[in-house]
């Protein structure tokens, strides 16, 4: 599978500020690109997914942007509070047959927000 | 509605023994994939299955590994003759028609 690299490896952001995660992905057949969140000892949950049919996509204080030309696609998070801090990692995934795919996955961002 | 269930959530075995690792998807799910997380790492790809069909192992180790998603009950990964690089946790995640895919809580294999 080829990989996604995410960007940066740590990041730390104040109370109320903007979280910014970066990835970028080599193969074009990638369809599919979702976010996952991850706190210790836990199982990653699904944040945000987009397609690539559309550049932004909007979900409560979480934004993805795709860039399909750059092959690249970020996610933002606004007013970024305590709870937020956790690994995020970005993925992606082309489909096949009658599935998708098993996910390519990022190696993760750890994001601190200081109170 | 109940997640995807894997258990058992934590498991130790000696070296040389046999681990078995069991995944529940969610109702009305039928693609199961395991990835493996090992500390401070990204998630990898082992494999994907549908009812009673392997459809990609391409993450899957050639010896020692091998899944299997029965008609009736969980999937089960399971890894004979453990050696310690196996220490990592192994998460389960389950599908509807592909694409969303939700993850179990992980089980903990701990390799002494």
């Amino acid at each position: 599978q080829q990989q996604v690299k995410q960007s940066p490896q740590s990041l730390i952001v104040q109370k109320g500020g903007i979280s910014i995660i970066n990835c970028a992905y080599e193969n074009t057949a990638f369809d599919y690109f979702p976010w996952y969140q991850q706190f210790p000892g836990k199982g990653p949950a699904l944040l945000i997914a987009i397609r690539p049919d559309v550049s932004e996509k909007k979900e409560g204080r979480f934004t993805i942007s795709f860039n399909k030309s750059a092959k690249q696609f970020s996610l933002h998070i606004m007013d970024s509070q305590p709870g937020d801090s956790a690994t995020y990692f970005c993925a992606a995934s082309s489909r096949s047959g009658g599935g998708a795919d098993g996910l390519t996955f990022g190696k993760g961002t750890h994001l601190i927000i200081q109170p | 509605n109940a997640g995807v269930m894997q258990n058992p959530r934590h498991l130790v075995r000696r070296r040389g023994q046999e681990a078995r690792l069991r995944c529940s998807p969610m109702k009305g799910h039928s693609h199961v994939y395991w990835y493996r997380q090992l500390p401070e790492e990204g998630l990898k790809f082992m494999v994907y299955l549908q009812k009673e069909n392997i459809i990609d192992e391409s993450g899957m180790p050639k010896e020692r590994f091998s899944a299997e998603f029965p008609k009736e009950g969980p999937s089960i990964l399971r890894i004979q003759q453990v050696v310690r690089g196996d220490s990592a946790a192994y998460f389960c995640a389950s599908s509807r028609l592909g694409d969303t895919q939700y993850f179990g809580p992980g089980t903990r294999l701990t390799v002494l």
